[in-house]
């Protein structure tokens, strides 16, 4: 049993390059979510799951899109990245109580 | 939205008693009160949650007040690995996880 498993776990882009963050679970969990959390500070929600096929919008969705075609998997894509995109990435999973993260991606943009 | 206030750090010492207040004034009532924590270089893990009365679980104990307008994290024997940033997070229906500042709670040996 994985839980939450991230995909990469460390990469960096040039700016403008473009890439898709994976995000698998083996909980068979309605809900996911996808975070970024920047140097010293909290985490931001960018786009959440409420179920296969579904996707919302959260606080910082820009520059950001993402996809829920299998329940199991949920997709951050970055069309051009910038700068201000270098974070670490979370990924986490839920059904209504305790949500499960993976352990993050390391995106560095130059 | 229901909101959390949390102080902004705190620290105790090694083996004793911690309590993370949370205040959550304009709480709906069926706002469910959750507590996740973050290691240092990890991802957010699940401590407990609560309604109405107080839960306990192997990791902590969650206190509520009987108006439900506040909430205290109690982690019984504070070790150095409990140093981390601790949240409060009221969650209902199908409100996304949202994250606040939390409280970084230092340990001291």
């Amino acid at each position: 049993n994985a839980g939450v498993t991230q995909t990469p776990k460390f990469r960096v882009l040039k700016t403008g390059q473009s890439m898709t963050l994976l995000c698998a679970q083996d909980m068979n969990h309605e809900y996911m979510y996808w975070y970024r959390q920047d140097p010293g500070m909290g985490l931001r929600l960018i786009h959440y799951s409420v179920g296969e096929g579904t996707t919302a919008k959260g606080e910082v969705p820009d520059g950001y899109n993402v996809s829920r075609l299998k329940k199991q998997n949920f997709l951050l894509g970055l069309e051009s990245a910038a700068p201000s995109q270098t974070s670490v990435y979370f990924c986490a999973s839920s059904y209504n109580t305790e949500a499960f993260f993976g352990q993050g991606t390391r995106l560095t943009v130059v | 939205d229901a909101k959390t206030t949390q102080p902004n750090s705190m620290e105790s010492n090694e083996e004793e008693p911690v309590h993370l207040p949370c205040n959550h004034s304009t709480i709906s009532g069926t706002d469910y009160i959750h507590w996740y924590r973050q290691l240092p270089s990890q991802g957010p893990e699940y401590v407990i949650h609560g309604l109405t009365s107080n839960v306990n679980n192997r990791m902590a104990s969650l206190a509520i007040a009987e108006d439900r307008k506040s909430s205290t994290l109690i982690l019984h024997r504070a070790t150095l690995r409990d140093a981390a940033v601790y949240y409060c997070i009221l969650l209902s229906g199908n409100t996304p996880l949202v994250f606040g500042k939390g409280t970084r709670l230092s340990v001291i040996a």
